[in-house]
């Protein structure tokens, strides 16, 4: 079974570029998750969809961060204009979803760096 | 709303020594507790997990973690920790509903020879 895939794994940006990062959960997973975690940090939810709707988003900086999940199966997350401090690993994790508490599995995440 | 305390940033310990990771919680409502490993460069990978039952929950790769309620506490164990062990540690609550995790901050574990 293939996991999350994620891309690009690394990015370097100029601060008031823009960046988007790409995720594919596994296949069969309704539930898609976002997280942001910046270094010494734990990872922080930025977004969750069920399906191709929002569940959570209260953590995601919506002046800046928006995120998509238009056919209910790959996601995009994009940031624009970046600031310095939106340098993180970003990870995308997947689950197959409902009530209960199933695992959540992660990708290997991308490396943003703003300079 | 739930949070997570890991006390111990960095953990420095011997191979084949005993280790125990720290976990806090606080929540006002029944929780999910997990504990996720990761390695270098690499995603979180899920050690294990309480839902509800035995306070003592086993994983993968010889650790286990006792739940608490009273301490509001999950620490994690392993009687004899390996090199390849060497990686960052994260303890995480969930409440019951749509499954969002809470992290803590994280626990370096250094384990030398």
């Amino acid at each position: 079974e293939a996991g999350v895939a994620q891309s690009p794994r690394y990015k370097i940006i100029e601060k008031r570029q823009s960046v988007a990062f790409w995720c594919n959960p596994i296949s069969g997973h309704a539930t898609l998750y976002w997280y942001q975690q910046i270094l010494g940090q734990g990872p922080k939810l930025l977004i969750q969809f069920q399906n191709n709707g929002v569940v959570d988003d209260s953590q995601l900086p919506k002046d800046r961060f928006s995120a998509e999940r238009l056919k209910g199966v790959d996601s995009t997350l994009k940031i624009q204009p970046a600031k310095l401090e939106d340098s993180a690993v970003y990870l995308c994790a997947s689950s197959l979803g409902g009530q209960g508490p199933d695992e959540q599995y992660f990708g290997p995440g991308t490396r943003l760096t703003v300079t | 709303a739930q949070s997570v305390t890991q006390l111990d940033s960095q953990v420095p310990v011997f191979e084949e020594a005993p280790v125990e990771l720290r976990c806090n919680y606080s929540s006002s409502v029944s929780v999910y507790l997990f504990w996720y490993v990761q390695y270098p460069n690499q995603g979180l990978q899920l050690l294990l997990k309480y839902l509800s039952g035995s306070t003592l929950v086993k994983g993968i790769n010889g650790f286990e973690a006792e739940f608490n309620k009273s301490q509001t506490s999950f620490h994690l164990r392993k009687p004899s920790v390996h090199i390849s062990d060497t990686a960052e540690y994260f303890c995480a609550v969930s409440g019951q509903g749509f499954q969002k995790l809470v992290f803590g901050t994280g626990t370096r574990l250094l384990v030398s020879p």
